[in-house]
């Protein structure tokens, strides 16, 4: 089956600092990925939608300043979190998209943020 | 964009009794409607899931039905048991992926 790689699953930062997690399809090409934030007993809230070759598309109210997202190949999207602060600290996943057209996505194991 | 209602917030069953979880989607471009079950600290993983060419699909105590017309759809678990103890979320996605997800649903199966 198709398999999404989440690096790292956990990490913890000084506030000011930059974090960088990594999305990869591991056994297809994924043309686009997607990054949602996760907030302790809440719902996945998509980010961005991240595209092979060419500018995320961020969802309202994301600073794409602050959440940089590059996809420079067709198995890999990275986010990273830039200046992070306490309020930063969330699960970050990641989906990808398989180029089926049918839509189902395959999800990362997920990173845990916390900014100190 | 588009909005995703899911009910109820919070479920309680006893082993064996069935359970139904509700959503109501607003954006007709939707055609693919998954299920995950997510447990605390693990990704969703997908459970069913159902295009808007069809009304029902069903695998072994799960399924799912879609009303297009009234854009709602709902997961329905029969004979269940305490591992099917969970966080569920519906969500709606369009051709290009992109999915809204609803609140999620607490399920809890008492033995």
């Amino acid at each position: 089956g198709a398999v999404v790689s989440q690096h790292p699953s956990w990490v913890i930062c000084k506030s000011g600092t930059s974090v960088k997690i990594e999305c990869r399809s591991l056994d297809f090409q994924a043309t686009t990925m997607f990054w949602y934030r996760q907030f302790p007993k809440q719902s996945l809230m998509l980010m961005a939608t991240s595209n092979e070759g060419s500018k995320a598309t961020y969802e309202q109210g994301v600073e794409k300043d602050k959440f940089l997202i590059n996809h420079a190949s067709l198995t890999l999207s990275t986010l990273t979190v830039t200046s992070a602060h306490p309020e930063d600290s969330s699960f970050y996943i990641c989906s990808a998209n398989p180029r089926t057209g049918k839509n189902i996505q395959y999800f990362g194991a997920g990173t845990r943020l916390s900014v100190l | 964009g588009e909005n995703v209602e899911q009910h109820p917030s919070t479920l309680s069953v006893q082993e064996g009794d069935s359970a139904v979880i509700k959503c109501t989607y607003s954006d007709s471009a939707s055609n693919y409607f998954p299920w995950y079950k997510q447990e605390l600290g693990k990704r969703p993983q997908l459970i069913i899931d159902i295009r808007s060419n069809v009304g029902e699909k069903k695998d072994q105590r799960i399924a799912v039905t879609l009303n297009k017309t009234a854009k709602h759809f709902s997961l329905h678990i029969t004979e269940t048991q305490p591992e099917d103890s969970a966080v569920y979320f519906c969500a709606a996605s369009t051709q290009a992926g992109k999915s809204t997800f609803g609140d999620g649903t607490t399920l809890t199966v008492k033995p």
